[in-house]
């Protein structure tokens, strides 16, 4: 089992052009969510999806837009990228929301210059 | 709204030493609580889970405690080693919100 996996690892855009962060589990999760990370903040929470087909914002969403492709996929969509969005982000999945036990991918850094 | 502080920010320790971890948090209403280590550059590995009808949990050298009412966990870490150098992240799952709230984390060294 790969567990949740992320593409890109790394990505260096310029502000104003859009790009999609992808990410997929093979635990057949129902909950996915993406964080970003930034340094003395913590990790928030951008979007997540408690099942296929659902989608709600979290935290920190302006700027950004989630498409649950299907169970196994949730991608994160950056249109006009500022560098604000500078940050690791991270995909996560859970059996379900509230009281499960959540495993993270590897991140993708992102560079907005 | 839901804060989490974990404290020291940084620890150093001698290899061999039982150490703790601090984690506290703002509002006791939580479903569960979540220890996670962090490698430098990688992403987040669950450790312990415990959940809120629960004081504590283990995993091999790891043992988290949960203490609703007073707003605390610790992660108690025995005989530590090298390996164990890392982040280590507590966050809480808090039913209002709907999310886990992170805290800021203390960065482990261990040393040889």
């Amino acid at each position: 089992n790969a567990g949740v996996t992320q593409t890109p690892k790394f990505q260096v855009l310029k502000t104003g052009q859009s790009m999609t962060l992808q990410c997929a589990q093979d635990m057949n999760h129902n909950s996915m969510y993406w964080y970003r990370q930034d340094p003395g903040m913590g990790l928030r929470l951008i979007y997540y999806s408690a099942s296929e087909g659902t989608t709600d914002k979290g935290e920190v969403p302006n700027g950004y837009n989630v498409s649950r492709l299907n169970k196994r996929e949730f991608s994160l969509r950056l249109e006009s990228a500022a560098p604000s969005q500078t940050s690791v982000y991270f995909c996560a999945s859970s059996e379900a929301v509230g009281q499960y036990e959540q495993y993270f991918g590897p991140g993708t850094r992102l560079t907005v210059t | 709204k839901q804060e989490v502080t974990q404290i020291p920010a940084a620890l150093s320790v001698p290899e061999g030493e039982n150490l703790v971890l601090n984690c506290s948090f703002t509002d006791s209403a939580i479903y569960n609580l979540q220890w996670f280590r962090q490698d430098p550059g990688k992403g987040l590995t669950s450790l312990l889970l415990i959940q809120s009808s629960q004081r504590e949990q283990t995993s091999g050298r790891l043992n988290a405690s949960l203490d609703k009412s007073s707003g605390r966990s610790t992660l108690y870490i025995a005989a530590s080693q090298p390996g164990d150098s890392a982040t280590y992240l507590c966050a809480v799952y808090t039913g209002t919100a709907s999310k886990l709230t992170f805290g800021t984390g203390t960065r482990l060294q261990v040393t040889l």
